[in-house]
């Protein structure tokens, strides 16, 4: 079976902090991809990450990080000095099984002021 | 702005009735991906097209269908509408048709059936 686990419903930093977002993925395939995307309180879906299976290479984009270990299965996120403009939902998905994504269920970032 | 298009931005209507959701992919995209998100069952991928033709499918009910025309765009086809199919409905386009290419969304169209 196919599936995505994230199992921070909701989080609250302060301002600055640093805050990592958790993703569980369950597949038997071997070659997969791993996405991450962001949806503001706006509501519009933002792509912001993908990464395949093969490829086990943390990866950083500014204050974004992304930390993938297959021995664990999972794709987690960390965002740095997080900002105000963090506030979203993020979702992790799973791309694999004959073209089809499973999406977990979302984890729900406040950054405060 | 990820210059996909959805129209209508919201729709209201009747349990029973049958409405039509459209998708304007980016420039240059050929293939196109319908996302349902609601309460209950989160975010949802329901089917995709490359270039006019069906080239994955998810949990896309049958009451509900979709088609890619020759100038690209989607259209998903809901019928016998009930109260669960309420739902913001995405669309998102990509390059070609690896469903591992970066997609970009459109801004939904909110579907409220009463």
């Amino acid at each position: 079976a196919q599936k995505v686990t994230q199992a921070q419903t909701e989080i609250s930093v302060v301002e600055k902090e640093d805050v990592t977002l958790d993703c569980v993925y369950e597949t038997r395939d071997t070659t997969y991809y791993l996405f991450w995307y962001k949806q503001p309180p706006s509501g519009e879906l933002v792509f912001l990450i993908r990464r395949n299976s093969f490829d086990e290479q943390n990866e950083i984009s500014g204050r974004y990080s992304w930390n993938f270990q297959k021995s664990t299965s999972s794709f987690n996120f960390t965002i740095t000095a997080s900002q105000v403009v963090d506030s979203a939902v993020y979702f992790c998905a799973l791309y694999s099984n004959f073209n089809k994504f499973y999406f977990g269920s979302g984890t729900k970032l406040n950054v405060k002021p | 702005d990820s210059g996909v298009t959805q129209t209508p931005k919201h729709l209201i209507t009747a349990t029973g009735q049958r409405v039509t959701l459209r998708c304007s992919p980016r420039s240059g995209d050929l293939s196109v991906y319908w996302y349902q998100q609601s309460l209950d069952q989160g975010l949802q991928f329901l089917i995709q097209y490359y270039n006019g033709e069906e080239r994955a499918k998810g949990n896309i009910l049958e009451r509900f269908s979709a088609q890619q025309f020759p100038d690209l765009h989607s259209e998903l086809n809901l019928s016998s509408l009930e109260l669960g199919d309420s739902a913001l409905y995405f669309c998102a386009s990509s390059a070609d048709g690896r469903s591992t290419d970066t997609q970009y969304f459109g801004p939904g169209t909110r579907l409220t059936v009463l």
